[in-house]
């Protein structure tokens, strides 16, 4: 089956405890994306990756790192996470190097305490 | 860079009406404008999208009119159904083909 996945779906932490969120496609897109949603909000980009190798900033990148060593795998770090950094994050990718037709993972929600 | 705005933020039809979400962008050099769906408590899917050389795209009971002149787009939701009680979203590609641009969302009631 066609689909992205994250883990863990739900994860409370304390501030400054790094931690690392994952996503894994298995459509063999080059286009993937992280996005966080507030309520108000809508959906924010943090960083996205054309392909391997190839990243670059969104719109909030501030407190988060990534990498993109694997095609399919792109996961999202905090490196020193703070109380503003609780919210829904979604991991996207789509075929090609472009946002069109975005897939998204199921989510996961973090809390920082 | 690009703006985008979407109105109305909450929408309440009569089940069997029509529905209307309208969003403005602000870069005229935008090209590609997808809107998704988003039930509750679930990830946001792609429902349609409409390219710069296109002004209308229809999938059903869903459209998307696009205005490049006035620089705003709409989704229209004809014969509306429970199941489409959700929050839907408008994009804007952020300068190229690599970002996007989101609205902040219209959340969609349909009263029984």
């Amino acid at each position: 089956e066609a689909q992205v996945t994250q883990n863990p779906r739900y994860l409370i932490t304390v501030t400054g405890k790094k931690l690392t969120v994952t996503c894994s496609q298995n459509m063999n897109h080059e286009y993937m994306s992280w996005y966080r949603q507030d309520p108000g909000l809508g959906l924010r980009q943090i960083y996205y990756s054309m392909n391997v190798e190839v990243t670059d900033k969104g719109d909030v990148p501030e407190g988060y790192k990534v990498s993109r060593k694997e095609k399919r795998n792109f996961p999202l770090i905090l490196e020193s996470p703070s109380p503003n950094q609780t919210s829904l994050y979604f991991c996207a990718s789509s075929f090609g190097d472009t946002t069109y037709e975005q897939y998204f993972g199921p989510g996961t929600r973090l809390t920082v305490t | 860079g690009e703006n985008v705005e979407q109105h109305p933020s909450t929408l309440s039809v009569q089940e069997g009406d029509s529905a209307v979400i309208k969003c403005t962008y602000s870069d005229s050099a935008s090209n590609y404008f997808p809107w998704y769906k988003q039930e509750l408590g679930k990830r946001p899917q792609l429902i349609i999208d409409i390219r710069s050389n296109v002004g209308e795209k229809k999938d059903q009971r869903i459209a998307v009119t696009l205005n490049k002149t006035a620089k705003h787009f709409s989704l229209h939701i004809t014969e509306t159904q429970p199941e489409d009680s959700a929050v839907y979203f408008c994009a804007a590609p952020g300068g190229s083909n690599y970002q996007l641009i989101w609205g902040a969302g219209t959340k969609l009631i349909i009263k029984p």
